[in-house]
């Protein structure tokens, strides 16, 4: 069973401050890994995708990628309340099918 | 640019009856996946479709079927409803052409099976 694990949180973290989000996943074959940001009641919104080990930054968010680890992680700086969303991560395997993770809450206190 | 919509936004029905869902796809994009997400949960995926082809299948019984039209709009059909199929059913679109085949996803239909 291919899977993509997160820590569910909830992550608090005080605002100003770095959130760190992590994500392992199973499937070795996986190329693809995204970010979405998720808030209550609403559809999952895309942040950041990343395919090659690393690191990628956009903004105030940087994710990381180690294959060799199978471990993705995303780091939010500078933390906003309105940054307080689910936060999910996602693995596109070697056909067409992207498994998603539970998702990590992360509150950002004001 | 029109992103992915959805219809209806929500959605109550008893067991036992069917349901279609409805998707059109982000301007450009011609893929189409549909997915399930249950409270607390992460979206799990139904199907994906591609030249009007289911080209892959998550872990859903037959119930759970759908359809790409010509224009790339998609249906999401669900059979013989169970009250474990109440969920936010989410559509995504993308295109092979953009790299890494990201996809967005519309608003979601909020389904009640009671």
């Amino acid at each position: 069973q291919k899977e993509v694990e997160q820590n569910s949180g909830p992550l608090s973290v005080p605002e100003g401050a770095i959130a760190s989000l992590n994500c392992t996943y199973s499937d070795r074959g996986s190329q693809s890994f995204f970010w979405y940001r998720q808030y209550s009641g609403k559809s999952p919104e895309l942040i950041m995708s990343i395919y090659s080990n690393g690191d990628k930054e956009d903004g105030r968010f940087t994710a990381q990628l180690n294959k060799a680890s199978q471990y993705v992680s995303l780091l939010i700086r500078d933390s906003q309340p309105s940054d307080s969303a689910t936060y999910l991560c996602a693995a596109r395997t070697g056909g067409f099918k992207t498994i998603f993770g539970a998702g990590t809450r992360l509150f950002v206190k004001a | 640019d029109a992103g992915v919509t959805q219809s209806p936004t929500h959605l109550i029905k008893t067991r036992g009856q069917q349901v279609t869902l409805r998707c059109s796809p982000k301007s450009g994009h011609d893929t189409v996946s549909w997915y399930q997400q249950a409270l607390g949960q992460g979206p799990q995926f139904i199907f994906q479709y591609y030249e009007e082809e289911e080209r892959q299948r998550g872990n859903f019984p037959d119930r759970f079927s759908g359809h790409q039209f010509p224009n790339y709009s998609s249906e999401l059909n669900v059979n013989a409803l169970l009250l474990g199929d109440s969920a936010l059913y989410l559509c995504a679109s993308s295109s092979p052409t953009a790299k890494g085949d990201t996809q967005y996803f519309g608003p979601g239909t909020r389904l009640t099976v009671l």
